[in-house]
């Protein structure tokens, strides 16, 4: 059974640049997620798709924030002009609809 | 605007004891509520609950939800230091897959 899958597992970058992650999602699942969780906090949920249609990116923290989900399988999440701010585990997950979310083991982000 | 409040925050308890973990929540179109372990990494899914009054269980660990109270409990029994992890709580809204509480920290010392 193979999970949901993130590369990178860490990322370090410098201030200004920009980063894109990916996720890999359980391949049954039309539902794939994004989430940020900073420490001591719980994840705190981005954007959505379902198959390849982003039907919630409101919570994308600003405009330096991007997904896409081009063929329905897999996603990617951008940030662009990195902030010290934006450093944080970045959590990918994947469902069918009504079933529980599962996770994937997140891309650490450390901005210098 | 929609909350999520587990307490406690952090717990330390010894090898056997049975603890009890609380969420309460404050939203909107409510569906159903979800309890995860996190340990270093992913979250990984425990429970689904969402009907009211019917307990969840599987081996040492059960919950159960109180749709009218707006709460739900997870229980933990006979304690091992395996079961060290936050244990996170979330809820299902119509328009928002999932709003997580800040968990709370279960420290098991032998």
């Amino acid at each position: 059974d193979t999970g949901v899958s993130q590369d990178p597992r860490h990322k370090i970058t410098k201030r200004g640049q920009n980063v894109t992650f990916r996720c890999d999602p359980i391949s049954e699942h039309n539902r794939l997620y994004w989430y940020r969780q900073t420490l001591g906090q719980g994840p705190e949920f981005l954007t959505y798709f379902q198959n390849e249609a982003q039907l919630e990116k409101s919570r994308l923290l600003s405009d330096r924030f991007s997904a896409e989900r081009p063929k329905g399988s897999f996603s990617t999440l951008e940030i662009q002009r990195t902030e010290q701010g934006d450093s944080a585990m970045y959590l990918c997950a994947s469902s069918s609809l009504g079933q529980p979310q599962h996770f994937g083991d997140g891309t650490r982000l450390s901005i210098l | 605007e929609d909350k999520v409040v587990q307490s406690p925050l952090s717990l330390v308890v010894h090898e056997g004891d049975t603890v009890t973990l609380n969420c309460s929540y404050e939203v909107t179109n409510f569906r159903s509520l979800l309890w995860y372990k996190q340990e270093k990494k992913a979250p990984t899914f425990l429970f689904m609950l969402t009907s009211s009054g019917i307990e969840k269980k599987s081996g040492r660990l059960s919950s159960i939800l109180d749709k009218k109270e707006l709460f739900s409990i997870l229980n933990i029994t006979a304690t091992q230091t395996g079961d060290s992890a936050v244990y996170l709580c979330a809820v299902v809204l119509a328009d928002t897959p999932l709003v997580f509480g800040k968990g709370t920290r279960l420290s098991v010392i032998a």
